[in-house]
């Protein structure tokens, strides 16, 4: 059963520190993204990736967040440094990408706490 | 810009009873695809049902259909039969489809702000 896993789960941390979320697409999908999903703005695209490279990461803070893939079986979003706002639920989704029917698989979500 | 709208925050049904929850969208694009996602308490994402612009049918998977209104520009998710488990935040998405397919947006997901179901046994 093929699954987006992502890590850790929960994070708790305090304001200024760096977070580092991680996220395992499955395998054979080229298109991974990040969300984010708050009370007050809902599920927002923060990034995208087509085949490693970033395709749009419009919707990202740049000054303190930064999204890679080192490989194709890892997604990284950093946050640093950290500040009470970037409190949320994070997922990673992915899928196939060029397909005109192209289902997005979401992973668990990582729930991040700022103090 | 595109756009998706659900305009019921909550909503109640009687168990085994038929439910719709209603979804709006806005776009200029000729192509695009919708989709229904059910987000339970645990905070998963679970992907239910698709519907591409083109599609001249609803769409159906087991106990979901979707009604496809293109000319009103509505997606309405239709529960059947509804089960406690049902009982969950639902979201519609849209999916710019063109965009994808001539290599620009790749398909990136854009949300309503959700319904949130609660079936009475």
């Amino acid at each position: 059963d093929a699954r987006v896993t992502q890590t850790p789960r929960h994070k708790v941390t305090e304001m200024g520190q760096e977070v580092t979320m991680r996220c395992q697409p499955i395998l054979g999908h080229n298109t991974v993204f990040w969300y984010r999903q708050t009370m007050m703005q809902g599920l927002e695209l923060l990034a995208y990736f087509r085949n490693r490279a970033p395709l749009d990461d419009s919707g990202m803070p740049k000054d303190r967040f930064s999204a890679e893939m080192p490989d194709a079986t890892l997604a990284t979003l950093k946050i640093q440094p950290s500040e009470p706002r970037d409190s949320a639920v994070y997922f990673c989704a992915s899928g196939l990408g060029g397909d005109s029917y192209n289902e997005q698989f979401f992973g668990p979500g990582t729930r991040l706490t700022v103090l | 810009a595109q756009k998706i709208t659900q305009t019921q925050p909550g909503m109640f049904v009687q168990e085994k009873e038929a439910v719709t929850l209603d979804c709006t969208y806005d776009t200029s694009d000729p192509s695009y695809g919708l989709f229904w996602y059910k987000q339970p308490s645990s905070g998963e994402m679970i992907f239910l049902i698709y519907q591409g612009s083109y599609d001249q049918q609803n769409a159906t998977e087991g106990r979901y259909s979707l009604n496809f209104q293109k000319a009103r520009k509505s997606a309405n998710l239709v529960i059947s039969a509804s089960q406690l488990g049902d009982s969950a935040m639902y979201f519609c998405a849209m999916r710019d489809e063109l965009h994808m397919n001539y290599g620009g947006s790749q398909g990136n997901l854009i949300f309503g702000k959700g319904t949130k179901l609660s079936v009475k046994p």
